[in-house]
Protein backbone atom coordinates (compact mmCIF):
# COMPACT_ATOMS: atom_id res chain seq x y z
CA UNK A 1 0.00 0.00 0.00
CA UNK A 2 1.22 3.51 -0.91
CA UNK A 3 2.05 5.74 2.11
CA UNK A 4 1.56 9.47 2.20
CA UNK A 5 2.24 11.68 -0.54
CA UNK A 6 3.16 15.25 -0.70
CA UNK A 7 3.58 17.88 -3.80
CA UNK A 8 5.57 19.20 -4.05
CA UNK A 9 8.26 18.90 -2.73
CA UNK A 10 10.48 21.76 -2.30
CA UNK A 11 8.92 25.32 -2.86
CA UNK A 12 10.31 28.43 -2.94
CA UNK A 13 8.31 31.67 -3.05
CA UNK A 14 8.55 35.42 -2.49
CA UNK A 15 7.11 37.16 0.36
CA UNK A 16 3.57 38.37 -0.57
CA UNK A 17 2.86 35.48 -2.84
CA UNK A 18 0.36 32.68 -2.30
CA UNK A 19 1.22 28.97 -2.65
CA UNK A 20 -0.65 25.65 -2.42
CA UNK A 21 0.30 22.02 -1.05
CA UNK A 22 -1.26 19.16 -2.25
CA UNK A 23 -1.87 16.08 0.08
CA UNK A 24 -2.63 12.09 -1.20
CA UNK A 25 -3.58 10.21 2.41
CA UNK A 26 -3.20 6.41 2.15
CA UNK A 27 -5.69 4.52 0.13
CA UNK A 28 -8.66 4.20 2.45
CA UNK A 29 -8.22 6.70 4.52
CA UNK A 30 -10.61 9.61 5.28
CA UNK A 31 -9.32 11.70 7.83
CA UNK A 32 -5.82 14.64 7.14
CA UNK A 33 -3.89 16.12 9.40
CA UNK A 34 -1.53 19.28 8.10
CA UNK A 35 1.51 20.32 10.52
CA UNK A 36 3.89 22.87 10.58
CA UNK A 37 7.92 22.05 11.45
CA UNK A 38 10.37 25.02 12.23
CA UNK A 39 13.32 25.13 14.46
CA UNK A 40 11.89 27.62 17.08
CA UNK A 41 8.53 26.02 16.91
CA UNK A 42 8.62 22.23 16.79
CA UNK A 43 5.69 20.70 15.24
CA UNK A 44 2.67 22.19 15.09
CA UNK A 45 -0.87 21.19 14.37
CA UNK A 46 -2.31 23.71 11.46
CA UNK A 47 -5.89 21.66 11.13
CA UNK A 48 -7.45 18.29 10.65
CA UNK A 49 -9.93 17.29 7.83
CA UNK A 50 -12.29 14.69 7.90
CA UNK A 51 -14.92 13.84 4.79
CA UNK A 52 -14.62 17.30 3.47
CA UNK A 53 -15.28 18.76 6.99
CA UNK A 54 -12.54 20.72 8.83
CA UNK A 55 -12.82 19.24 12.11
CA UNK A 56 -10.44 20.95 14.36
CA UNK A 57 -8.06 23.85 13.87
CA UNK A 58 -4.33 25.09 15.26
CA UNK A 59 -3.69 28.52 16.38
CA UNK A 60 -2.78 29.92 12.72
CA UNK A 61 -3.39 33.16 11.38
CA UNK A 62 -6.45 32.79 8.16
CA UNK A 63 -3.83 33.58 5.74
CA UNK A 64 -3.68 29.26 6.20
CA UNK A 65 -6.49 27.58 4.89
CA UNK A 66 -6.89 24.10 3.92
CA UNK A 67 -9.71 21.84 2.35
CA UNK A 68 -10.06 17.96 1.73
CA UNK A 69 -11.96 16.54 -1.37
CA UNK A 70 -14.39 14.00 -1.84
CA UNK A 71 -11.35 11.36 -2.41
CA UNK A 72 -9.47 12.52 0.48
CA UNK A 73 -6.85 14.55 -1.00
CA UNK A 74 -6.58 17.87 0.67
CA UNK A 75 -4.69 20.75 -0.32
CA UNK A 76 -3.44 23.53 1.91
CA UNK A 77 -3.14 27.19 1.10
CA UNK A 78 -1.06 30.22 2.50
CA UNK A 79 -1.63 33.40 1.22
CA UNK A 80 0.50 37.06 1.51
CA UNK A 81 3.41 34.75 2.45
CA UNK A 82 6.03 36.12 5.16
CA UNK A 83 9.53 34.81 5.62
CA UNK A 84 8.11 33.05 9.27
CA UNK A 85 6.19 31.07 6.95
CA UNK A 86 9.48 29.21 5.79
CA UNK A 87 9.45 25.80 7.39
CA UNK A 88 8.30 22.23 6.77
CA UNK A 89 4.97 21.39 5.68
CA UNK A 90 3.64 17.91 6.90
CA UNK A 91 0.64 15.64 6.19
CA UNK A 92 -0.32 12.59 8.45
CA UNK A 93 -3.31 10.45 7.49
CA UNK A 94 -5.45 8.53 9.22
CA UNK A 95 -8.20 5.59 8.64
CA UNK A 96 -10.84 7.82 10.72
CA UNK A 97 -10.44 10.78 13.50
CA UNK A 98 -9.73 9.70 16.49
CA UNK A 99 -8.38 6.29 15.13
CA UNK A 100 -4.99 5.49 16.93
CA UNK A 101 -2.23 5.91 14.33
CA UNK A 102 -1.16 8.44 11.78
CA UNK A 103 1.45 8.07 9.51
CA UNK A 104 2.91 11.11 7.61
CA UNK A 105 4.12 12.26 4.50
CA UNK A 106 7.90 13.36 3.77
CA UNK A 107 6.62 16.52 3.65
CA UNK A 108 7.05 20.18 1.37
CA UNK A 109 10.06 22.16 2.39
CA UNK A 110 8.90 26.07 1.99
CA UNK A 111 11.36 28.61 1.37
CA UNK A 112 9.85 32.56 1.63
CA UNK A 113 12.34 35.19 0.17
CA UNK B 1 1.91 26.90 27.00
CA UNK B 2 3.88 23.27 26.34
CA UNK B 3 1.86 20.45 27.19
CA UNK B 4 4.38 17.83 26.46
CA UNK B 5 7.97 18.18 27.15
CA UNK B 6 11.32 16.34 26.54
CA UNK B 7 13.74 17.96 28.49
CA UNK B 8 16.60 16.15 27.36
CA UNK B 9 17.74 17.86 23.75
CA UNK B 10 20.04 15.07 23.06
CA UNK B 11 21.22 11.81 24.20
CA UNK B 12 23.86 9.25 23.25
CA UNK B 13 23.95 6.17 24.25
CA UNK B 14 26.83 3.06 23.16
CA UNK B 15 25.78 0.28 20.37
CA UNK B 16 24.20 -2.28 22.37
CA UNK B 17 23.09 -0.76 24.96
CA UNK B 18 19.98 0.75 26.19
CA UNK B 19 18.23 4.17 25.46
CA UNK B 20 15.55 5.79 27.16
CA UNK B 21 13.97 8.37 25.92
CA UNK B 22 11.66 10.57 28.13
CA UNK B 23 8.18 13.11 28.24
CA UNK B 24 6.31 14.66 30.48
CA UNK B 25 2.81 15.79 29.61
CA UNK B 26 0.44 18.53 31.70
CA UNK B 27 -2.64 17.49 30.48
CA UNK B 28 -4.75 14.96 32.26
CA UNK B 29 -7.09 14.58 29.13
CA UNK B 30 -4.27 13.34 26.85
CA UNK B 31 -5.44 9.36 26.48
CA UNK B 32 -3.30 8.48 23.87
CA UNK B 33 0.55 9.12 23.00
CA UNK B 34 3.03 8.04 20.27
CA UNK B 35 6.33 7.84 19.76
CA UNK B 36 7.68 9.03 16.38
CA UNK B 37 10.92 8.87 14.56
CA UNK B 38 12.75 11.68 12.28
CA UNK B 39 15.56 11.97 9.73
CA UNK B 40 15.96 15.65 8.58
CA UNK B 41 13.77 16.88 5.98
CA UNK B 42 11.42 13.74 6.07
CA UNK B 43 8.55 12.99 7.99
CA UNK B 44 7.87 11.52 10.78
CA UNK B 45 8.01 7.42 11.45
CA UNK B 46 5.31 6.27 13.65
CA UNK B 47 7.09 3.73 16.13
CA UNK B 48 4.95 2.81 19.29
CA UNK B 49 1.98 3.83 21.12
CA UNK B 50 0.11 3.70 23.80
CA UNK B 51 -3.42 4.25 25.33
CA UNK B 52 -4.16 5.74 28.88
CA UNK B 53 -5.91 2.52 30.15
CA UNK B 54 -2.58 0.93 30.00
CA UNK B 55 1.28 1.08 31.39
CA UNK B 56 3.06 -0.47 29.20
CA UNK B 57 3.45 -1.58 25.52
CA UNK B 58 5.86 -3.68 23.46
CA UNK B 59 6.89 -3.87 19.87
CA UNK B 60 10.34 -5.75 19.43
CA UNK B 61 12.86 -3.69 20.48
CA UNK B 62 10.91 -0.51 21.33
CA UNK B 63 8.92 -1.02 24.74
CA UNK B 64 6.47 2.43 26.24
CA UNK B 65 5.92 2.99 29.54
CA UNK B 66 3.50 4.99 30.69
CA UNK B 67 2.97 6.51 34.73
CA UNK B 68 -0.16 8.29 34.55
CA UNK B 69 0.37 9.65 38.38
CA UNK B 70 3.90 10.97 37.23
CA UNK B 71 2.34 12.47 33.80
CA UNK B 72 5.36 10.76 32.61
CA UNK B 73 5.83 8.13 29.51
CA UNK B 74 9.55 7.35 28.25
CA UNK B 75 10.52 5.13 25.48
CA UNK B 76 12.77 2.34 26.10
CA UNK B 77 15.18 1.02 22.79
CA UNK B 78 16.98 -2.46 23.75
CA UNK B 79 19.35 -3.07 22.44
CA UNK B 80 20.22 0.35 20.34
CA UNK B 81 21.80 0.12 17.00
CA UNK B 82 23.51 3.00 14.92
CA UNK B 83 20.55 2.98 12.96
CA UNK B 84 18.26 4.25 15.65
CA UNK B 85 20.08 7.88 15.34
CA UNK B 86 17.41 9.93 14.91
CA UNK B 87 15.24 12.75 16.51
CA UNK B 88 12.95 11.16 18.64
CA UNK B 89 9.16 12.93 19.26
CA UNK B 90 6.64 12.05 21.52
CA UNK B 91 3.04 13.26 20.74
CA UNK B 92 -0.51 12.96 22.78
CA UNK B 93 -4.23 13.17 21.80
CA UNK B 94 -7.21 13.82 23.88
CA UNK B 95 -10.61 12.74 22.74
CA UNK B 96 -12.28 14.67 25.03
CA UNK B 97 -14.63 16.91 23.34
CA UNK B 98 -14.87 15.03 20.12
CA UNK B 99 -13.00 12.22 18.16
CA UNK B 100 -9.68 13.91 16.78
CA UNK B 101 -6.16 13.66 15.38
CA UNK B 102 -4.77 16.52 16.79
CA UNK B 103 -1.31 15.70 17.80
CA UNK B 104 0.58 17.85 20.65
CA UNK B 105 4.20 16.84 20.00
CA UNK B 106 7.16 17.36 22.33
CA UNK B 107 10.13 19.26 20.79
CA UNK B 108 12.38 16.37 20.42
CA UNK B 109 15.52 14.45 21.47
CA UNK B 110 18.20 13.59 18.94
CA UNK B 111 19.36 10.20 20.23
CA UNK B 112 23.00 9.37 18.68
CA UNK B 113 23.96 5.80 18.62
CA UNK B 114 27.76 5.50 18.67
CA UNK B 115 29.37 2.44 17.01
Amino acid sequence: KAGVTQTPRYLIKTRGQQVTLSCSPISGHRSVSWYQQTPGQGLQFLFEYFSETQRNKGNFPGRFSGRQFSNSRSEMNVSTLELGDSALYLCASSFLAGWETQYFGPGTRLLVL
Amino acid sequence: DQQVKQNSPSLSVQEGRISILNCDYTNSMFDYFLWYKKYPAEGPTFLISISSIKDKNEDGRFTVFLNKSAKHLSLHIVPSQPGDSAVYFCAARTNYGGATNKLIFGTGTLLAVQP
